[in-house]
């Protein structure tokens, strides 16, 4: 079935660690992919995305993710993590088959930094 | 900013009532979305809207309605209130590279 995975639902990081949240997908091509984040009682805000070309994209606030087609995969980093990051973080794909129209969400990673 | 406002932010209600939700854009694009979120689903698509009265279903459409008269505004309507809506709503617009910008989200409580 087509679907979108985050494995980690928590995860705990020391600010000023790094940071890598994964995302896998299961679709029969490669869909558009993004990732967004959400902090507490606000609305999604898009971090970065990858359409086509280089793999490694770069993204607001200092993140960047890499796309793997051989693992379908695209997982969002960062090399160190400040306290604001502290978020819910959203991998959403948007299917070939859909035109590109929708975005299938995967159910979310919240990052908890650690003094 | 995406120039996307949602209201109301916050509503309670109680089962069996309809309610309405809005979305409105200031900015004339052609894409709209409804979207709730809720713990353990992240965001699931309920409706979308291709331009005016042009409407869609999504994953998870039953007990909703929508309508677009207008390209600025994209209503959702709960024809009948259950507990099981209860929820955040989201409604985003698609602008740029096939990229989905979201509003700030209802809260609505069903009792």
């Amino acid at each position: 079935a087509q679907s979108v995975t985050q494995p980690d639902i928590h995860i705990t990081v020391s600010e000023g660690a790094s940071l890598e949240l994964r995302c896998n997908y299961s679709y029969g091509a490669t869909p558009y992919l993004f990732w967004y984040v959400q902090s507490p009682g606000q609305g999604l805000q898009l971090l970065l995305k990858y359409f086509s070309g280089d793999t490694l994209v770069q993204g607001i606030k200092g993140f960047e993710a890499e796309f793997k087609r051989s693992q379908s995969s695209f997982n969002l980093r960062k090399p160190s993590v400040h306290w604001s990051d502290a978020a819910e973080y959203f991998c959403a794909v948007g299917p070939m088959n859909t035109g590109f129209q929708k975005l299938v969400f995967g159910t979310g990673t919240r990052l908890l930094v650690s003094p | 900013d995406a120039g996307i406002t949602q209201s109301p932010r916050h509503k309670v209600t109680e089962t069996g009532t309809p309610v309405t939700l809005r979305c409105h854009q200031t900015e004339n694009h052609r894409y709209m979305y409804w979207y709730r979120q809720d713990p353990g689903h992240g965001l699931r698509l309920i409706h979308y809207s291709y331009g005016v009265k042009d409407t869609d279903k999504g994953e998870v459409s039953d007990g909703y309605s929508v309508s677009r008269s207008k390209t600025e505004d994209f209503l959702l309507t709960l024809e009948s209130a259950t507990s099981s809506q209860t929820s955040v709503y989201f409604c985003a617009i698609r602008k740029g590279e096939e990229t989905q910008y979201f509003g700030p989200g209802t809260r609505l409580l069903v009792l």
